[in-house]
């Protein structure tokens, strides 16, 4: 059974251009969180999916972020016209529908790191 | 507001020796709390979860404890091994209704020298 899949691992954009990030949850798994990891700091929440449905939304920025989990495909969270404060380690977990909600744990993924220039 | 605190030093010890590491929080009563470790480079791992109702949960060479009175979790890791050092995170269950949202502590780093 695979794990959590990020892609790219790595990516490097320059001022206002776009960032799309993807993961793909463990098999079984329809619940999807993303998290961001700024140097020197911890991981903080971004946002809640399940298939095709925001659940929590309270961690994002108002503006340039977005996210989404379709019926099929992986999850993309997506950052328009990036800044330079955007540069962070984006992680994505999954959980099974039995555990989501109540006291299961996350599985991550490796991260996909995001320099802007 | 809900708070997590880890201790930001890094903590350095022998091998051999138990590592403890102390995990606080505020304004909150959380169902739960997880510990996750996290090594250079990689996304946290999950190693164990203590619910309210529990006082100690062991798994192999780890121990967690959990006070809900004192609002803190005692993370010890005996017999440590420098395989062993890494970023440990203390994460707590936040969020209306249940969503499943974590919120983490910092980290405390751990170095176990051979």
């Amino acid at each position: 059974n695979a794990g959590v899949m990020q892609n790219p691992r790595h990516l490097v954009r320059r001022r206002g251009q776009e960032a799309r990030l993807r993961c793909s949850p463990m098999k079984g798994h329809s619940h999807v969180y993303w998290y961001r990891q700024l140097p020197e700091e911890g991981l903080k929440f971004m946002v809640y999916l399940q298939k095709e449905n925001i659940i929590d939304e309270s961690g994002m920025p108002k503006e340039r972020f977005s996210a989404e989990f379709p019926k099929e495909g992986p999850s993309i969270l997506r950052i328009q016209q990036v800044v330079r404060g955007d540069s962070a380690a984006y992680f994505c977990a999954s959980s099974p529908p039995s555990r989501a909600g109540s006291s299961g744990e996350q599985y991550f993924g490796p991260g996909t790191r995001l320099t802007v220039t | 507001s809900q708070k997590i605190e880890q201790n930001s030093e890094a903590l350095n010890i022998q091998e051999g020796k138990t590592a403890t590491l102390t995990c606080n929080y505020t304004n909150y009563s959380p169902a739960y709390l997880q510990w996750y470790r996290q090594d250079p480079g990689r996304g946290p791992v999950f190693l164990l979860l203590i619910r309210e109702n529990e006082k100690e949960k062991r798994k192999e060479r780890l121990k967690v404890t959990f006070d809900t009175t004192l609002k803190q979790s005692l993370f010890h890791i005996t017999a440590s091994q420098p395989a062993d050092s890494a970023t440990y995170l203390c994460a707590l269950p936040t969020g209306s209704g249940n969503t499943g949202k974590l919120i983490f502590g910092q980290g405390t780093t751990l170095q176990v020298k051979p």
